[in-house]
């Protein structure tokens, strides 16, 4: 099975600060990765898919890149929405896995 | 609009068993995969099961084979989740969620709101 990693695993920072998050996988999957955003008592989101590619009404500020096994998504000025707990996964093979999640909160 | 709407969830004993529903709309529900994916209390997304556009291909992750059983119906725009022999560690909030297309090489793009399991004597 595919292992994902996730650094930090919390992070506080300020509104406007620029937010990178990494996600790591254990062997190599392309670019099959996404990211979800998720606040508490809701579903989860998704942000971005195939590593880089922004989901429709998804804000400029978040961006990811990567392939392989190294993954980052930045916020490039956070703001007060964007505090809440981001994954990655894996869809590259079964079975998928997720990231054990990013807490971004207030600093 | 693409809805997802779980129910099914509730109090269950340990050894018990249970059957998850989302009710979809808003698309060609036979035309995408879909998968279930759970969240214990606190803790984080761990992908539980997927199932073929047509029901004839499933897939589980290890911690719950031979317990759990995906299922579809799409003439009534219905994805099933059979959870038997329950343990104090499938409590959870179980999300269904909708594939992309084919679920394998791309991503999930609606979920639902989830319904939440409990189980405890």
């Amino acid at each position: 099975d595919i292992q994902l990693t996730q650094s930090p695993s919390f992070l506080s920072a300020s509104v406007g600060d620029r937010v990178t998050v990494t996600c790591r996988a254990s062997q190599g999957i392309s670019s099959f990765l996404a990211w979800y955003q998720q606040k508490p008592g809701k579903a989860p989101k998704l942000l971005i898919y195939a590593a880089s590619t922004l989901q429709s009404g998804v804000p400029s500020r978040f961006s990811g890149s990567g392939s392989g096994t190294e993954f980052t998504l930045t916020i490039s000025s956070l703001q007060p929405e964007d505090f809440a707990t981001y994954y990655c996964q894996q869809l590259d093979s079964y079975p998928f896995t997720f990231g054990p999640g990013t807490k971004v909160d207030i600093k | 609009e693409v809805q997802l709407l779980e129910s099914g969830g509730g109090l269950v004993q340990p050894g018990g068993s249970l059957r998850l529903s989302c009710a979809a709309s808003g698309f060609t529900f036979s035309s995408y995969s879909m998968v279930w994916v759970r969240q214990a209390p606190g803790k984080g997304l761990e992908w539980v099961s997927a199932i073929s556009s047509r029901g004839d291909e499933s897939y589980y992750a290890n911690s719950v084979k031979g317990r759990l059983t995906i299922s579809r119906d799409n003439s009534k725009n219905t994805l099933c989740l059979q959870v038997n022999s329950l343990r104090a560690e499938d409590t959870a909030v179980y999300y269904c969620a909708k594939c992309y297309g084919s679920c394998l090489k791309n991503y999930l793009d609606h979920w639902g709101q989830g319904t939440l399991v409990t189980v405890s004597s």
